[in-house]
């Protein structure tokens, strides 16, 4: 089975902390993404990996950055945490054999900015 | 942007009974998948049914799909209170990896 792990499942940090959220697949899969996931909104892309040290812009990545080292790991970066970065973030991977291939999902680390 | 939008947004039904989820998008695919979230956790992957297929089943999923209508729907029959959760159906994004999440229908099955 694929597994997909987020380094936690709840965080609380303040307005302008460095936030850090890892993200470790272990099926080798090229692409990995990060989302967040807000009531009202459904799942937003924020940044996309499909491979190592590569990566694309998603549909709002602003205030946030990442980091692909090593193909296991998608790190994504709040430079600056924000109130409005308050949110369900949730990290997923794929194979890169066609367009809309399934994607494996982690259980999410539900981000809480004061 | 928006591509498949789910419907119902909200369904509360009593063990037993069939539920029926719909999705709408857009724009021609090649493929939709359904997913399923547990409340607070990650999404689970469910079925992916192809653009040249009208219909596919796993388990007491039934998803069909028509490209006509650009619409798809998902069934789950004789329901148990364990499929409470969110049903989020997916297209893909252009001709690369990435997918676009509808807004996902909230089941709740009354035991």
């Amino acid at each position: 089975d694929v597994k997909v792990t987020q380094s936690s499942r709840y965080l609380v940090k303040r307005t302008g902390e460095k936030v850090f959220l890892e993200c470790v697949q272990d099926m080798d899969h090229e692409n990995m993404f990060w989302y967040r996931q807000d009531p009202g909104l459904g799942l937003r892309l924020i940044y996309f990996s499909y491979d190592v040290k590569m990566k694309e812009k998603g549909d709002i990545p602003e205030g946030y950055s990442v980091s692909r080292e090593k193909k296991e790991r998608f790190s994504l970066i709040l430079e600056s945490a924000s109130t409005n970065q308050t949110s369900m973030y949730l990290c997923a991977s794929s194979f890169p054999r066609g367009p809309g291939e399934t994607q494996y999902f982690g259980p999410g680390t539900r981000l809480l900015v004061l | 942007s928006q591509q498949g939008e789910e419907d119902p947004q909200a369904l509360s039904i009593q063990e037993g009974e069939n539920a029926t989820m719909n999705c709408s998008y857009k724009t021609s695919i090649n493929n939709l998948q359904w997913y399923r979230q547990n409340s607070g956790r990650g999404l689970v992957h469910l079925i992916l049914i192809r653009s040249n297929e009208r219909e596919k089943h796993s388990g007491r999923l039934r998803v069909t799909l028509d490209t006509s209508k650009k619409s798809s729907s998902l069934l789950i029959t004789a329901s148990r209170a364990a499929d409470t959760a969110s049903y989020f159906c997916a297209t893909p994004q252009g001709s690369n990896y990435k997918l676009t999440f509808g807004k996902g229908t909230l089941l709740t099955v009354n035991p």
